[in-house]
This record gives structure tokens, sequence and C-alpha cells, in this order.
């Protein structure tokens, strides 16, 4: 089954506390992207990637960092992570980044920062 | 950069209704349009998408027009069943980008 997995779905942390959210896909596409959710603000960009080594910043970057060393796997790390940072994040994956293709959407990961 | 404005922020309609749901974007430079539901602990499902050569797009129940004049574009669900009840999202891309900029989101809820 065509699927975007993110992990762990929910996680209740302290402040400080360095963190990996995972996030893995089976299509074998080239973009991937992390959105956190907040309430009345929609879906905003955390960062993204093109490709392999291939990564850029989106529109809420501060305090988050990612990697993608392969092309299934784009995790997204919190080094230090802080209250405000408490949301629901989604990873998502497309086939191309050439052309807008539809984006396709893990089931989305609550952390709480504390 | 793009701006989306989705409205309303909640909806609620009696099954068999018709739901209307509004956005508008800023850049005349986007040209792809995607709808998303979201079901409770769920992530966003794409459900229809229109591009900018295109005015109205359909599919079963679900349709979305674009006005690239006027910078909106809406969905709509015609006949709704309680199964549709859940937050629907717009958002605009830019050509050869795959970055998406999306609406607040509307909660719309179908009462039996």
């Amino acid at each position: 089954e065509a699927q975007v997995t993110q992990n762990p779905r929910y996680l209740i942390t302290v402040t400080g506390k360095k963190l990996t959210v995972t996030c893995s896909q089976n299509m074998n596409h080239e973009y991937m992207s992390w959105y956190r959710q907040d309430p009345g603000l929609g879906l905003r960009q955390i960062y993204y990637s093109m490709n392999v080594e291939v990564t850029d910043k989106g529109d809420v970057p501060e305090g988050y960092k990612v990697s993608r060393k392969e092309k299934r796997n784009f995790p997204l790390i919190l080094e230090s992570p802080s209250p405000n940072q408490t949301s629901l994040y989604f990873c998502a994956s497309s086939f191309s980044y050439r052309e807008n293709q539809p984006q396709h959407f893990g089931d989305g990961t609550r952390l709480s920062i504390l | 950069g793009e701006n989306v404005e989705q409205h309303p922020s909640t909806l609620s309609v009696q099954e068999g209704d018709s739901a209307v749901i509004k956005c508008t974007y800023s850049d005349s430079a986007s040209n792809y349009f995607p709808w998303y539901k979201q079901e409770l602990g769920k992530g966003p499902q794409l459900i229809i998408d229109i591009r900018s050569n295109v005015g109205e797009k359909k599919d079963q129940r679900i349709a979305v027009t674009l006005n690239k004049t006027a910078k909106h574009f809406s969905l709509h669900i015609t006949e709704t069943q309680p199964e549709d009840s859940a937050v629907y999202f717009c958002a605009a891309s830019y050509p050869g980008f795959q970055k998406l900029v999306f609406g607040t989101g509307t909660r719309l809820l179908v009462s039996p």
C-alpha cells in the first residue's frame, strides 16, 4: 500500500530534550516536505526536500532541522524543543518537484512540549 | 509571497443540501489549486484539484471552479452526506514548484 508513515504519532516531552520525528514514504517520491498545523493558521511549511541531499527552508524553519540521506526518509529534528513548537506535524511527499503534483500526507504527529 | 484566504471557517448543513467553500489567492502566478479533506486523526487527503488553464472540474458530487481574473476558487459539494463532515483546506501553488500555501480550513458539519 502506498503510504507516508510518521513516527511517533504522539509525543509529550520537556523543553530542551532533543527529539526526532521520522517520516518514510514507499512511493519512490522525489519531493518531501514537513508542515505544522495550528488552530486558525492552517498548514505551514517548515522544510522541504527536492531530492536526496537537497533541502531548503519553508515558511517557519526556526528551531527545526531536517536531513535527506535516503530518498525514502525525511526526518524532522528538534534540537532544543520549546513550548511554542507544540503542534500537529505532517510529512508529505509527491512524485516530482518539477511540476505541480498531488501531495500525499502522513497521518500526523502530535507533539506537546512542556 | 502567496496568501490564501478561506471562508467560512465553519459550515453546518443538513444532509442532502449543497455546501460551498470559497478561497481567494493573492499571487496571479499561482496555477495549481488543490483541495484537501482532513478527517479526525488523519492527514489531509487530496479530493480534487484544478489547474489555471481550466475553469471547472467535477468528480461525482464534488466540483471546483476557478476564476483567474478575480483570483478565487471554490469547492462545491452537492447532496451532502454525514461522511462529508470533516475539515477542508484549499491551497495554491506556483508553476513548477511544489510549495503549497494553505488556507486556514473550513469545518463542515453535515447533520442527518
